[in-house]
């Protein structure tokens, strides 16, 4: 139990469906974070929430929409998806809404885009 | 261009011996720097931080030393274990003025595998 839990673990999807990931945080923080995780590719940031609102988006395309209705939840609506999309999708969150702070990830939620 | 690099892709050890990852960085003023496991198709799970100012870190088996002459960390398990089998990341955070989040940048990771 990492404290941050991820729904769907994995995910099936072709090009034109539209989904959802869905991220719940237990830890009472502050700020949620979305990452994409490519085979032979580091980590990449998403998208960063401060407090339900967004305060980084890293050039991601807009068929990513991500939404934070409160402090504890993060959803990540994917659409018209493309094959290279296919990834470990990994939510996490830290106490500290600057960044100087550990970030504490999900399990991850793998999206294959067929 | 900034950019973190784990010099290995993988490291094969015997058990019993101590294991050495490196992370090299470039063009960054780092805050700090943090390292993590990962297992396979799971999350990865932070471990040790240690700050600028700091040489060096220990936690039980695990040791992390710093050195920003080199720009170098290097993360050390000792007595190694067939479970400390993993893919172990760092990450560097930037020293920034305006606190924005996005600066934890991470390395691709190593694949430690520790034979029996």
């Amino acid at each position: 139990e990492t404290g941050v839990t991820q729904t769907p673990r994995h995910l099936v999807m072709g090009m034109t469906n539209k989904k959802s990931l869905k991220c719940e945080q237990h830890l009472g923080h502050n700020a949620m974070y979305w990452y994409k995780q490519s085979a032979k590719k580091p980590l990449e940031l998403m998208f960063v929430y401060n407090f339900k609102e967004q305060t980084e988006n890293n050039s991601v395309p807009s068929r990513f929409s991500p939404e934070c209705p409160n402090s504890s939840h993060l959803f990540l609506h994917l659409h018209t998806l493309q094959p290279e999309d296919s990834a470990l999708y990994l939510c996490a969150s830290s106490q500290d809404p600057t960044g100087y702070d550990t970030i504490y990830f999900g399990e991850g939620s793998w999206l294959t885009v067929v | 261009s900034q950019k973190i690099e784990q010099n290995s892709e993988a490291l094969n050890i015997q058990e019993g011996k101590t294991a050495t990852l490196t992370c090299n960085y470039t063009n960054y003023s780092p805050a700090y720097l943090q390292w993590y496991r990962q297992d396979p198709g799971r999350g990865p799970v932070f471990l040790l931080l240690i700050r600028e100012n700091e040489k060096e870190k220990r936690k039980e088996r695990l040791k992390v030393t710093f050195d920003t002459t080199l720009k170098q960390s290097l993360f050390h398990i000792t007595a190694s274990q067939p479970a400390d089998s993993a893919t172990y990341l760092c990450a560097l955070r930037r020293l920034t003025y305006g606190g924005s989040q996005g600066n934890l940048i991470f390395g691709k990771g190593t694949k430690l595998s520790v034979k029996p």
